[in-house]
């Protein structure tokens, strides 16, 4: 069994710039969310894909969007990087159940520092 | 909203002794409620979840945790610690409505030899 994967582990950017962040899910998962850890924090939801939409988002602005393929797999966009921005970004993936009893699998995390 | 609320940033305990990690939830309707784990550098580990049933949930490593209603409380509980749980610990509960998971501040787990 694949676990969740995440690329890059580490990443530097620069105020202003655009990133990409990619994870794989775990397979046989269909959802895929997407976590902020700031330091010294518990995670901050951003939001979770299902069927390739999104069908939840946390409160964190329009700059921050994603996508999930076909096969699972997904993305988190953030354009415009604020300082602010800097944190370990945590993909976690799960099947969907109509009880939502399912726990999530994590990756190990991007670490994005925005200088 | 769903919440929990973790009321010690940290704790320290003697190996080979209990350890209790506290978490205490808000929620409307049936709460949805986990134990996850971390260690440096990486993501969240699931050690176990409240759906229903039996209030003592088995986890693991030896993990388990107590489910109080009337405290609404779900704290963590290991009979004998060992240096190797010391990592940071989060409490969630399950957001139906906005289909995330809402994880408490964390509490840092230190046990010594």
């Amino acid at each position: 069994e694949t676990g969740v994967t995440q690329s890059p582990t580490h990443l530097i950017k620069t105020r202003g710039q655009q990133v990409t962040l990619r994870c794989s899910s775990q397979s046989g998962h269909n959802t895929v969310s997407w976590y902020q850890q700031a330091l010294g924090q518990g995670p901050q939801f951003i939001f979770q894909y299902y069927r390739e939409e999104e069908n939840g988002r946390g409160n964190f602005p329009p700059r921050f969007s994603g996508l999930q393929f076909p096969n699972y797999s997904s993305e988190l966009n953030v354009n415009a990087l604020e300082l602010d921005d800097s944190a370990l970004y945590l993909c976690a993936s799960r099947q969907m159940t109509r009880t939502y009893n399912s726990p999530l699998h994590f990756g190990n995390g991007t670490r994005l520092t925005v200088t | 909203a769903q919440s929990v609320a973790q009321p010690e940033d940290q704790v320290n305990v003697a190996e080979g002794n209990p350890l209790t990690v506290k978490c205490t939830y808000s929620v409307s309707g049936n709460p949805y409620l986990f134990w996850y784990v971390q260690y440096p550098n990486r993501g969240l580990q699931f050690l176990l979840k409240y759906i229903t049933g039996d209030n003592l949930v088995k986890g693991s490593y030896g993990f388990e945790a107590e489910f109080n209603k009337s405290q609404t409380s779900f704290h963590l509980k290991k009979p004998s610690a060992l240096v190797s749980d010391s990592a940071l610990y989060f409490c969630a509960v399950r957001d139906s409505v906005n289909n995330d998971m809402r994880f408490g501040a964390g509490t840092r787990l230190t046990v010594k030899p």
